[in-house]
């Protein structure tokens, strides 16, 4: 079974300054990982995705992550916060033998960014 | 191309009483997946439909259940509701073409409210 930790439910970061959001999965093979964005009152927006090509993953918006299979980990990074980043972020999970679609997410981080 | 539509936005039931909702994926994409989002568990995955067959099962009772249709629209069902259903209501599609091994990124509606009194 795959599962997904997202340390820190809450995080508050002042405009302009670096955005780091920590993901740790566990899975018996290396997954592809995803993150997630949600602001409020709507549906999940793709931030970047990882399925085993480059480690390290461009996405929009300026955030990037960083595949270490070494820490199990996948954290998502933004050099400097703007308002607009406001939202929740989800890690998610989906194991790459399976077939279909099949998401498992993370608690969520709610980022709040103050002027 | 037009996203995920799901209806309705916002319901409100009491509880014993049934729920149907709806979604209806990207033009082409032929997989359906719902998710449950609650404060208390987050989001859990449901069941996802690719050609009116479900392809995946989440850990749920059999009070909810799921179809899809020709034209892919999926349709999720929820009987004798319970206070704990309340929740945000997601569908995401996608191509769903690829098999083991492959992915199709998934597009997420932008879900329904579903309130149990």
């Amino acid at each position: 079974a795959q599962s997904v930790t997202q340390l820190g439910s809450h995080v508050s970061v002042s405009e302009g300054a670096l955005v780091l959001l920590r993901c740790n999965y566990s899975s018996s093979v290396p997954p592809y990982l995803f993150w997630y964005v949600q602001y409020p009152n709507q549906g999940l927006q793709l931030l970047l995705k990882y399925t085993s090509a480059a480690t390290l993953v461009k996405g929009i918006n300026g955030f990037e992550a960083e595949f270490k299979k070494s820490e199990t980990s996948f954290h998502l990074t933004k050099p400097s916060a703007h308002m607009s980043d406001a939202a929740e972020y989800f890690c998610a999970v989906s194991a790459p033998r399976a077939a279909g679609n099949k998401l498992t997410f993370g608690g969520g981080t709610r980022v709040l960014v103050k002027p | 191309k037009a996203g995920v539509t799901q209806t309705p936005r916002y319901l409100i039931k009491t509880r014993g009483q049934q729920v149907t909702l709806s979604c209806s994926p990207i033009s082409g994409h032929r997989s359906v997946s719902w998710y449950q989002q609650t404060p208390g568990q987050g989001l859990q995955f449901l069941f996802e439909y690719f050609s009116e067959t479900q392809r995946n099962k989440g850990n749920f009772p059999g009070r909810f259940s799921g179809r899809q249709f020709s034209n892919s629209r999926s349709e999720m069902n929820v009987s004798t509701l319970e206070l704990g259903d309340s929740a945000l209501y997601l569908c995401a599609s996608s191509s769903g073409t690829g098999g083991v091994g492959s992915y199709n990124e998934q597009f997420f509606g932008p879900g329904t409210r579903l309130t149990v009194l």
